[in-house]
């Protein structure tokens, strides 16, 4: 079957780099997606990686490992507005999209 | 009107009862897109639409049904309420000329039944 795993919940400090990690076993391959969700909001376009390697955008970067199935979205220079849930998706086969279940972040002063 | 839609925000809905929930995208994407959202479990796909006229079922479909009669319109009708599908509800819709699947989200309806 398919499946995404991330951790459920992450705590961090205001200022500090975080790193939520996600791996996935999908049927085919056609692009890692990472959304951010506010709580009680839609889920939000954060990144996008289908080649390995790393994306940056502003304190925001992806990572991918195609042949380890694994990706991860790093935070820099946290701010407490970036308290909220970060969803992994994978793009299979068939062009569906799944989807993890989502990290809670929690940032502490 | 500016990407997706949906109506109403919230709704309190006796079990039994028939809804439809509205979702409209001014984006002309080809396909589009039912979720719900429950804790602990993400998101759910409940049924999808990859051109107008046609639809498909997602993971969790059973008690929910679609239709697609145009480009922009989405609903989604619950024949007969059960308060297992209390729940947030997202429509989203996807252009396939973008990133593989790239979706956008409307803001949600929140529903509980009782």
């Amino acid at each position: 079957g398919q499946n995404i795993d991330q951790p459920t919940e992450m705590t961090a400090t205001e200022g500090a780099i975080v790193q939520i990690n996600c791996t996935y076993q999908t049927s085919g391959f056609n692009g890692l997606f990472w959304y951010q969700q506010h709580a009680g909001e839609a889920p939000t376009f954060l990144s996008y990686n289908v080649l390995d390697g790393l994306e940056e955008k502003g304190r925001f970067s992806s990572f991918l490992s195609r042949s380890k199935g694994y990706s991860y979205l790093l935070l820099k220079e946290l701010q407490m507005k970036d308290s909220a849930s970060y969803l992994c998706a994978v793009t299979d086969s068939n062009y569906q999209l799944i989807w993890g279940a989502g990290t809670k972040l929690i940032i502490k002063p | 009107i500016a990407g997706i839609t949906q109506a109403p925000t919230s709704q309190i809905l006796a079990a039994g009862r028939r809804m439809t929930l509205r979702c409209t995208q001014d984006m002309r994407h080809n396909a589009m897109y039912w979720y719900r959202q429950d804790l602990g479990l993400g998101l759910r796909l409940i049924h999808y639409s990859n051109t107008a006229g046609t639809t498909g079922k997602g993971e969790v479909p059973d008690g929910y049904s679609v239709s697609r009669a145009n480009t922009d319109d989405f609903p989604l009708t619950l024949a007969s309420a059960v308060p297992s599908q209390t729940s947030v509800y997202f429509c989203a819709s996807s252009d396939s000329s973008g990133r593989a699947n790239e979706q956008f989200f409307g803001p949600g309806t929140r529903l509980t039944v009782l």
